[in-house]
């Protein structure tokens, strides 16, 4: 199956850094999406990566590698405000760009 | 800033009646796909849409399932005959638009409640 694994649940302190990870099954890789959702809300995009390497968006960094299956999320500067799940999100080739989420990662941002 | 729209934001219905979601997707867009998020689970693909054809579904999108895009700008998700199992959080999205690149749209969400 098109498994794509993260952890559950983390803890993070207001102002440190927080990275996220997923693994995937790299048949048919065709591209890695991490998303934030609040609770009883839709997920909104926060990066994209294809290629091998880092993609920085402000505070928010992800990574990639495909040989490896791998990704991350990194969070720099948290705020409350990031307390949120992060989804993981991959799209396999032959398919009409649909996306596999993993079944996110709840973070929590403490003072 | 360009959006996805959906309608109603909360739908409460019986088991065995028939729901429609809708959603106006982004302009210009050109690939629809209707996922749902069961409470507390993860997000689920049902099925992508294009050139007003279903291009792929999953297995959950069975025979009590269907798709339409009435005109230009509408999408619909109808539910036959509603299910318990159907309670989720119904979320349309877009892509392809030419200068948003690769990343999907979501909407707000239809939250629908089978009683």
């Amino acid at each position: 199956g098109q498994n794509i694994d993260q952890p559950t649940e983390m803890t993070a302190t207001e102002g440190a850094i927080v990275q996220i990870n997923c693994t995937y099954q790299t048949s048919g890789f065709n591209g890695l999406f991490w998303y934030q959702q609040h609770a009883g809300e839709a997920p909104t995009f926060l990066s994209y990566n294809v290629l091998d390497g880092l993609e920085e968006k402000g505070r928010f960094s992800s990574f990639l590698s495909r040989s490896k299956g791998y990704s991350y999320l990194l969070l720099k500067e948290l705020q409350m405000k990031d307390s949120a799940s992060y989804l993981c999100a991959v799209r396999f080739s032959g398919g009409y760009n649909k996306l596999i989420f993993g079944a996110g990662t709840r973070l929590a941002v403490h003072p | 800033e360009p959006e996805v729209t959906q309608t109603p934001s909360h739908q409460v219905t019986q088991m065995g009646q028939e729901v429609i979601l809708r959603c106006v997707p982004i302009s210009n867009h050109l690939y629809f796909y209707w996922y749902r998020q069961i409470l507390g689970q993860k997000v689920e693909f049902l099925v992508s849409f294009y050139n007003n054809e279903i291009s792929e579904k999953s297995e959950i999108f069975d025979d009590q399932f269907s798709v339409e895009r009435p005109d230009g700008s509408n999408f619909t998700l109808k539910i036959r005959s509603t299910k318990l199992e159907d309670s989720a959080m119904y979320f349309c999205a877009s892509t392809g638009g030419r200068m948003e690149g690769n990343e999907q749209f979501f909407g707000p969400g239809t939250r629908l409640t089978v009683l």
